[in-house]
């Protein structure tokens, strides 16, 4: 039943590995979104997909990387951990337009 | 740069009596508002939204009224209950052309309902 879900919840890594944080939304939603929850606690869009093609990109490095094989999925992909990428990650969905968005329930990367 | 702000952090307030959660904004682009309400361990939670076209909006408990001259939304909970304890994000969005739901977060206000 779950609307927005994202898997690993806990990822533990060490710094320079690469790794994959997963979602999937049951929503029938046309755009995904991943978002950052750094030490602060503060919520900071990374990218969006709409209909299979990135809308939205900040500045975020390129070491990552958003994909989606269809719409009911968008893939976080991680290159060369660095030891600043410790966060709370949240995978999100919505219909475009003045629709909210559904959060997953995050997935905590720690990098040693 | 902050976008949303949350001045306060925490909040504590009686079973029974009105919470009231404020929020502030800096760009006047913004044109829908929402809070989301979350527990530990999970993801934020929508709870309530107002168009930049309305003052306020009311769904059962929750009130949010949006002040646009002064850049000010506000919360109001009532009767406040011990389960509404949570952090409460604000969130506000600008949409444009490509239709992207560009969200940004106040950094949250923990409320605690004591019983």
């Amino acid at each position: 039943d779950t609307a927005v879900s994202q898997t690993p919840k806990y990822l533990v890594t060490q710094m320079g590995n690469d790794k994959s944080i997963k979602c999937e939304q049951n929503l029938g939603h046309d755009t995904m979104y991943w978002y950052k929850q750094d030490s602060k606690k503060f919520l900071k869009i990374m990218f969006s997909y709409n209909n299979k093609e990135l809308i939205i990109n900040e500045t975020v490095p390129n070491r990552f990387s958003p994909k989606s094989p269809d719409k009911a999925h968008l893939n976080l992909h991680i290159n060369s951990l660095e030891l600043g990428d410790s966060a709370v990650y949240f995978c999100a969905s919505s219909q475009s337009g003045i629709q909210p968005q559904h959060f997953g329930d995050g997935t905590r990367l720690s990098i040693l | 740069d902050q976008q949303v702000k949350q001045n306060s952090p925490s909040l504590s307030v009686q079973e029974g009596r009105i919470s009231i959660l404020n929020c502030d904004y800096t760009n006047s682009m913004f044109d829908y508002f929402l809070w989301y309400k979350k527990y530990p361990a999970e993801g934020p939670t929508f709870l309530i939204s107002i168009s930049s076209i309305k003052d306020k909006n009311e769904d059962g408990r929750f009130t949010v009224f949006l002040n646009k001259s002064a850049k000010h939304l506000s919360l109001h909970i009532v009767p406040s209950q011990p389960g509404d304890s949570a952090v409460y994000f604000c969130a506000a969005n600008h949409f444009d052309q490509t239709g992207a739901n560009n969200l940004f977060f106040g950094t949250g206000t923990r409320l605690t309902v004591i019983p």
